[in-house]
């Protein structure tokens, strides 16, 4: 049961033009989304985060949005740079019961940025 | 401030033997959970721990055990290593165990089974 799902498993884009990641839930207690990026042979770095009260987060190059209807959110990244080339991840948390505290994750979208 | 951090960075173990991960929290945060990360997949939740208590798991069985010390630093232990246990072990701290606390990961141990 795939609560977190990612469907690009890779997105090649130019340098300076926008990077768009997709990711969609389907457990309707998730309260609080975060975007990960994560370099070989290195732990996820976190990148932005969004409660599920706000339906847009910024910081810096990075926006997330988020559809709580559609169950859907997404990481903007403009421009994008060579340097940002990664494993991007989706994850989310619930409020309560067994999964207190407990990231579920997606599976991953390979990000190539190209000079 | 430190970040969080892992030992060992690789292990190799053969199957049926036991091994030990350890994990040093950020400063200043009291949880702390553990995540195992297949090859092409992404982190999946193992357990956490909160001031020492163990406050969540996921869908491991429990040869999958863990402690977490009065400094906040944490163990992952795995008896009977099977070969499916090969993946990354991450280990990530947060602030306070609220759902809406982002979690911050160490670096990792690879840990390769034969």
């Amino acid at each position: 049961d795939q609560q977190v799902k990612q469907n690009s498993p890779s997105l090649s884009v130019q340098e300076g033009r926008i990077s768009i990641l997709n990711c969609d839930y389907t457990n309707s207690m998730f309260d609080y989304f975060l975007w990960y990026k994560k370099y070989p042979a290195e732990g996820p770095t976190f990148l932005i985060s969004i409660s599920s009260i706000k339906d847009k987060n910024e910081d810096g190059r990075f926006t997330v949005f988020l559809n709580k209807s559609a169950k859907h959110l997404s990481l903007h990244i403009v421009p994008s740079q060579p340097g940002d080339s990664a494993v991007y991840f989706c994850a989310a948390s619930a409020y309560g019961g067994t999964s207190y505290g407990k990231l579920t994750f997606g599976q991953g979208t390979i990000l190539t940025v190209h000079p | 401030e430190t970040g969080v951090t892992q030992s060992p960075t690789h292990l190799i173990k053969t199957r049926g033997q036991q091994v030990t991960l350890r994990c040093s929290s950020q400063s200043g945060h009291n949880t702390v959970s553990w995540y195992q990360q297949a090859l092409g997949q992404g982190p999946q939740f193992i357990f956490q721990y909160y001031r020492e208590e163990e406050n969540g798991r996921g869908n491991f069985p429990p040869r999958f055990s863990g402690l977490q010390f009065p400094n906040y630093s944490s163990e992952l232990n795995v008896n009977a290593l099977e070969l499916d246990d090969s993946a990354l072990y991450l280990c990530a701290s947060s602030l306070d165990q609220g759902s809406q606390d982002t979690q911050y990961f160490g670096p990792g141990t690879r840990l390769t089974v034969l």
